[in-house]
């Protein structure tokens, strides 16, 4: 079963960078992900593709503070430099043959 | 600009109906894969159906399946979630969705605002 796994939090400080994980369920470990963020009460905005590889492709207008990254199974976003704004949930996406899915979301807080 | 704008949401009695629609402009409508995606009080995203580009091929999630019909007029760039046999458990924010046309890709990569769809008596 095509599952995705994220910390329900993360947290750190103004200026500070954060790397927030999404890992593959087993036997899924070649897959490419998606990542957005939605700030509260708005729609969500995709940010990046990221490929088993690590290469990433980001979409219109996402800052270079933002960054992907793969290891085995996990797909990484990490953000440089953070900012007040930066503090959303964060969902990583992924997608199969007749399925799409989502992880539970990670919500980070800019101390 | 491209902008995806979901219309349609409502208060509705279990057991009754609602048609969500979302009105595309800034891009080619009928190249794309669309999706709808919903987000419940407090809770995370989850796909509900997507519809290929000439809408012959639909994909739903199990819980909605048999009681929500996804559509699309590429005539009329616009998308459409019709939604029967509603219960509480329904009760969320119902968001449309690109799908990526690159290669070996189905991100969502443009969403709408959302509509919010409330399942109570």
């Amino acid at each position: 079963q095509l599952v995705l796994t994220q910390s329900p939090s993360a947290s750190a400080s103004l200026g500070a960078s954060v790397k927030l994980t999404c890992t593959l369920s087993s036997g899924h470990s070649s897959y490419a992900i998606a990542w957005h963020q939605q700030h509260p009460e708005k729609g969500p905005r995709y940010l990046m593709n990221v490929k088993r590889d690590g290469t990433y492709t980001k979409g219109d207008g996402v800052p270079d503070r933002f960054s992907g990254s793969s290891s085995g199974a996990e797909r990484h976003l990490t953000i440089s430099s953070l900012q007040s704004e930066d503090e959303a949930d964060y969902y990583c996406q992924t997608w199969g043959t007749g399925i799409r899915v989502f992880g539970g979301g990670t919500k980070l807080t800019v101390l | 600009e491209v902008q995806l704008v979901e219309s349609g949401g409502g208060l509705v009695q279990p057991g009754g109906s609602l048609r969500l629609s979302c009105a595309v402009s800034g891009f080619t409508f009928s190249n794309y894969l669309m999706s709808w995606v919903r987000q419940a009080p407090g809770k995370g995203l989850e796909w509900v159906a997507n519809i290929d580009q000439d809408g012959n091929e639909k994909l739903y999630v199990g819980s909605v399946m048999g009681r929500f019909t996804v559509s699309r007029d590429n005539a009329k760039n616009s998308l459409f979630l019709h939604m029967n046999s509603l219960t509480a458990e329904d009760t969320a924010v119902y968001y449309c969705a690109r799908e990526s046309s690159a290669p070996l890709t189905r991100a969502f990569d443009i969403w709408g605002q959302g509509t919010a769809v409330t399942v109570s008596s």
